[in-house]
């Protein structure tokens, strides 16, 4: 099966400054990598994605970069803001096997500081 | 968030108890998703369901059973519940027609 490995584990950035968090997977047939954004206490939330056919993608402050060749994904956030900090997860999602699943990274907590 | 409700939102149980959750979703999607959240391991997937009474294990499935009876209800039953299912449980659904997976809110277990 897919196996996703995320990081760094922990990142702290000033306020302004950018963040970026790593991903690599490790099936070549995976097609779609969303990114999901938990704050404490609730269900993650999907903030971004990317499809295998496309190598990047931008949503205002947030950016996706996908390399399949060496297959890794990236998250890049500018200009980040206090409420920002919140644990991130990559993903990936298998064909093969069906059921559509996705496998997550371990999690990467940011925190802006003020 | 697409509909999603989790049963209950916290739960504290004894060793060795049977214990369900219930996922509930009110849009029709085929596909719902089992999800277990601990700490330093992301998140991991119990079970997974394609449709009607179609279910499938997932990474870590041992110690779990599911069920589909309806479209909108998806069932994670812990048989004999054990410390270390002590976990949040995450429901989630893919979104038909679309790419997006949604999240409920969790349940979180406690098995003493």
């Amino acid at each position: 099966g897919e196996n996703v490995e995320q990081h760094p584990s922990t990142l702290s950035v000033q306020e302004g400054d950018s963040a970026v968090i790593k991903c690599t997977y490790s099936d070549s047939a995976s097609n779609y990598f969303p990114w999901y954004k938990q704050e404490l206490g609730k269900g993650p939330q999907l903030i971004i994605d990317i499809r295998s056919n496309v190598g990047e993608k931008k949503d205002q402050r947030i950016a996706v970069t996908l390399n399949k060749t060496a297959k890794h994904f990236s998250l890049h956030i500018t200009e980040t803001q206090p409420e920002d900090s919140a644990v991130y997860f990559c993903a990936a999602r298998e064909v093969t096997g069906g059921g559509n699943k996705l496998t997550f990274g371990t999690g990467t907590q940011l925190k802006v500081e003020l | 968030d697409a509909g999603i409700t989790q049963s209950p939102r916290h739960k504290v149980t004894e060793t060795g108890t049977p214990v369900t959750l219930r996922c509930h979703q009110t849009e029709n999607h085929r596909y719902m998703y089992w999800y277990r959240q601990d700490p330093g391991h992301g998140l991991r997937l119990i079970h997974y369901s394609y449709g009607v009474k179609d279910t499938d294990k997932g990474e870590v499935s041992d110690g779990y059973s599911v069920s589909r009876s309806k479209t909108e209800d998806f069932l994670l039953t812990l048989e004999s519940a054990t410390s270390s299912q002590t976990s949040v449980y995450f429901c989630a659904i893919k979104q038909t027609g679309g790419e997006g997976y949604t999240f409920g809110s969790g349940t979180r277990l406690t098995v003493v």
